[in-house]
């Protein structure tokens, strides 16, 4: 059973370009959620996600950054328009329902984004 | 606003010995905290996890305690292991899987 599978693992981008974060959850696991660190930093809740819906993105800044999780294919977190403060380790994870209330998440490897 | 808090960036113990790692956390609300694990350029790894009703949960070498009174936390690992130095961090949740992590504490165990 493979784990969360996140890709790119590093990513460079200037100023004022696109990132496309990719996650795909394990096996049997509905929900997902985004996490970033920022560097000397804890990991700080981004969104919350189910097939086709958002549940909460409570910490999702309110520009540049959307998440979706569609019917079909990875869960993608998307920043446009980058800058410097971007630049960060995203944390994809995943849990099946049962497991929903208890915070027992998996996470990925995570994705290096460097912005120059 | 941080609700969790991990005041000590880092711990070095002897092999063999006793680790504990404190947490500290203002918010009430929630309903149970965990412990994760995380070596370099690797995603965080669940360790234990405690109830807010409970004061106490074991998993072989490590056992979490909670003392909601004084909205504290600690893991203790027993005993330390060259291959547990990573960084530890605790967190709090209150639904699902939105948690709120601390800053994390660098656990260094020398053989």
């Amino acid at each position: 059973n493979a784990g969360v599978m996140q890709n790119p693992r590093h990513l460079v981008r200037r100023r004022g370009q696109e990132a496309r974060l990719r996650c795909s959850p394990m096996k049997g696991h509905s929900h997902v959620y985004w996490y970033r660190q920022l560097p000397e930093e804890g990991l700080k809740f981004m969104v919350y996600l189910q097939k086709e819906n958002i549940i909460d993105e409570s910490g999702m800044p309110k520009e540049r950054f959307s998440a979706e999780f569609p019917k079909e294919g990875p869960s993608i977190l998307r920043i446009q328009q980058v800058v410097r403060g971007d630049s960060a380790a995203y944390f994809c994870a995943s849990s099946p329902p049962s497991r929903e209330k208890t915070g027992e998440l998996f996470f990925g490897e995570g994705s290096r984004l460097t912005v120059l | 606003d941080q609700q969790v808090k991990q005041n000590s960036p880092s711990l070095s113990v002897q092999e063999g010995r006793i680790s504990i790692l404190n947490c500290d956390y203002t918010n009430s609300m929630f309903d149970y905290f965990l412990w994760y694990k995380k070596y370099p350029a690797e995603g965080p790894t669940f360790l234990i996890s405690i109830s807010s009703i409970k004061d106490k949960n074991e998993d072989g070498r490590f056992t979490v305690f909670l003392n909601k009174s004084a909205k504290h936390l600690s893991l203790h690992i027993v005993p330390s292991q060259p291959g547990d130095s990573a960084v530890y961090f605790c967190a709090g949740g209150t639904s699902y899987g939105k948690l709120t992590f601390g800053q994390g504490t660098i656990l260094t165990v020398h053989p």
